[in-house]
Formats: structure tokens, sequence, C-alpha cells
């Protein structure tokens, strides 16, 4: 049984840019929150998709934007991406209307 | 506004010693207790968890002990190992919440041999 993966492993772009990130939930989940998460801190939670639309949002801007396709995989996208957006950006699966939430290793942006 | 304040924000503790980390939240809506394992590297792994209804909960050498009217709950490593060594996180989230995640800032747990 696959858990969450999470591609690419790592990213580095430059200010200015665009990307985008992707995920797998793990199997029979429906639900997929990203969180990012900066050096030395604990993870923020940006947005939870389920059936395909964004169902609740974190204080994030608008340049961060997502999507879920209908076998329950997620995107992220950010544009415009600034120096304080280098992190680590984790993916979590779970099945609606439980807790429990498991994530992927994650994909560490740097902007440079 | 930090709902979900860790500490100690980093732990030394021998080998088979008892590792203690502690969170306090503020919302008292919160209905959900992980706490997550993360080594360098990796994203974070659920460990164990608690619902308010319930004071301690126990799962091998962990244990989350939790006091709903302090609003504080903990982490219990006993027997401590290296192997143990890495950044734990408590948090917190809510039903009603669509299971958000509110995280702690982490504690940096190193197990000496």
């Amino acid at each position: 049984d696959a858990g969450v993966t999470q591609s690419p492993t790592h990213l580095i772009k430059t200010r200015g840019q665009q990307v985008t990130l992707r995920c797998s939930p793990k199997s029979g989940h429906d639900t997929v929150s990203w969180y990012q998460q900066a050096l030395g801190q604990g993870p923020q939670f940006i947005f939870q998709y389920y059936e395909e639309e964004e169902r609740q949002r974190g204080n994030f801007p608008d340049r961060f934007s997502g999507h879920q396709f209908p076998n329950y995989s997620s995107e992220l996208n950010v544009n415009a991406l600034l120096l304080g957006d280098s992190a680590l950006y984790l993916c979590a699966s779970s099945l609606d209307y439980t807790y429990e939430q498991y994530f992927g290793p994650g994909t560490r942006l740097t902007v440079t | 506004q930090q709902q979900v304040k860790q500490s100690p924000q980093s732990l030394i503790v021998q080998k088979g010693g008892i590792s203690i980390i502690n969170c306090a939240y503020e919302n008292t809506a919160f209905d959900y207790f992980p706490w997550y394992q993360q080594f360098p590297g990796k994203g974070p792994a659920l460990l164990i968890a608690i619902r308010p209804d319930v004071s301690e909960k126990k799962e091998g050498r962990f244990t989350i002990s939790f006091n709903k009217s302090a609003k504080q709950f903990s982490l219990h490593i006993m027997d401590s190992q290296p192997g143990d060594s890495a950044t734990y996180f408590c948090a917190a989230s809510r039903m009603d919440s669509s299971y958000k995640l509110i995280f702690g800032s982490g504690t940096r747990l190193l197990v000496r041999p």
C-alpha cells in the first residue's frame, strides 16, 4: 500500500517564476491538504481539497492556488515566487470526516 | 496568533531516560490532538493522538497525557533510544474546521547513547 507521494523532491526557481508541485494521496484517501514548512518551524496550513474543490484555506495569498483531480491527486501552484516562499511543501492525505492526516516526504523549494 | 505553544525548543536525554514535551492550546473548540515525529529530510509521521474525552493514551513507549482544564497536553517517551532523535511536533485540529492541523513550533530531541 503506497503512502503519500510527492514530486519533485527538490526544486530551484528564480524570483518571479511559477512552480507546480504534485501529490498523490494514500490509497483510499479522498482529501488532500497542503502545508508549508519553513526551516526550523512547524508546518502551516495552506489549503485543503475535497471533491475537486478548495474546502478550506489558510492565511496565504492568492499567489498560492491548487487543484484536485478526479483520481484525488492534487497540485499546488505558486505564482510570482518570492524569496520567502523557500520552504518544504508538504502534502497530507486523509479520508473525509476523519481526523488522521498522513504526510508525504515533501518538496523542498528553493527560490533564488 | 500562535494557537498551539510547544516547549522546550530542544531537549537532550540520555539513553533509557524519559523525554517529556509539553504543549498548550488556546482554542477550546479543538477536539483532536496528535503528535508527529519528523526526521531530517522527511515528512512528519503520525505518532500518537488523543481526543479530549480521554486523559491519557499509551502506545508502546509513547504516552500522551491530556489536561483539559489546563488546556495542556504532553508527550512522554519512555526508555528513550538514540533512534528517537528527531523533531517532534504537537498539533491540534477541529472537526468543524475541516480537520486542518495547527502545529506547535517543534522540539528537537537528541538522545545520547
